[in-house]
């Protein structure tokens, strides 16, 4: 099967400081990332897709200055939260794409804890 | 726009006995596909099953089915001889034929009974 790895699985930071949360398709290469955001017993709301050598495309209300996304390679994507607040403690979960319309496989998350 | 509507927010269900979770979705694509994941304790999104909506037969995978109706787009999911090891939030989710972008239900959380 199709793996995608997170890295780190778990980060706490100070208020006003940068994260940044690696996500890697491990045995394929992925033509479109996305990452989500998830709080406690919600859905997974989508925060942006992400291809390959291009701009990510943000949903509405999520903020690109804040959420910097980069994806330098068809196996890894990066999301950046920039100076961090206690309002963007979550937990993230990224996903690749092998194929346009087979399944996403799915990152083990990053929970977040802004202090 | 395109919806997933998960009506059961928790359901429980004894071990070894059969559970049915419900899905009804909206589109007006006739290219999409349908899946269900699961989300345990851990976290991480597993997929269950996965059925594309230009096949007629329910796709199932060992003792998950699925059952697929297609002109009342409903898509629920079987769950039988039910383990320990189901207890999870189960999301049901639509993606579009010219869509990336998975439309996500609210899920239903099953808990499973000794």
């Amino acid at each position: 099967g199709a793996v995608v790895s997170q890295h780190p699985s778990w980060v706490i930071c100070k208020s006003g400081t940068s994260v940044k949360i690696e996500c890697r398709s491990l045995d394929f290469q992925a033509t479109t990332m996305f990452w989500y955001r998830q709080f406690p017993k919600q859905s997974l709301m989508l925060m942006a897709t992400s291809n390959e050598g291009s701009k990510a495309t943000y949903e509405q209300g999520v903020e690109k200055d804040k959420f910097l996304i980069n994806h330098a390679s068809l196996t890894l994507s990066t999301l950046t939260v920039t100076s961090a607040h206690p309002e963007d403690s979550s937990f993230y979960i990224c996903s690749a794409v092998r194929d346009r319309g087979n399944e996403q496989y799915f990152g083990p998350g990053t929970r977040l804890t802004v202090t | 726009a395109q919806t997933v509507t998960q009506s059961q927010p928790e359901m429980s269900v004894q071990e070894a006995e059969t559970v049915t979770l419900s899905c009804t979705y909206d589109t007006s694509e006739s290219d999409y596909y349908l899946f269900w994941y699961k989300q345990p304790p851990s976290r991480q999104m597993i997929l269950v099953i996965r059925q594309e909506a230009y096949k007629q037969q329910n796709a199932t995978e060992n003792r998950f089915s699925v059952n697929f109706q297609k002109a009342a787009k409903s898509f629920s999911l079987k769950i039988s001889d039910s383990q320990l090891g189901d207890a999870a939030m189960y999301f049901c989710d639509l993606l579009e034929g010219g869509s990336e972008k998975l439309v996500f239900g609210k899920g239903t959380k099953l808990t499973v009974n000794p």
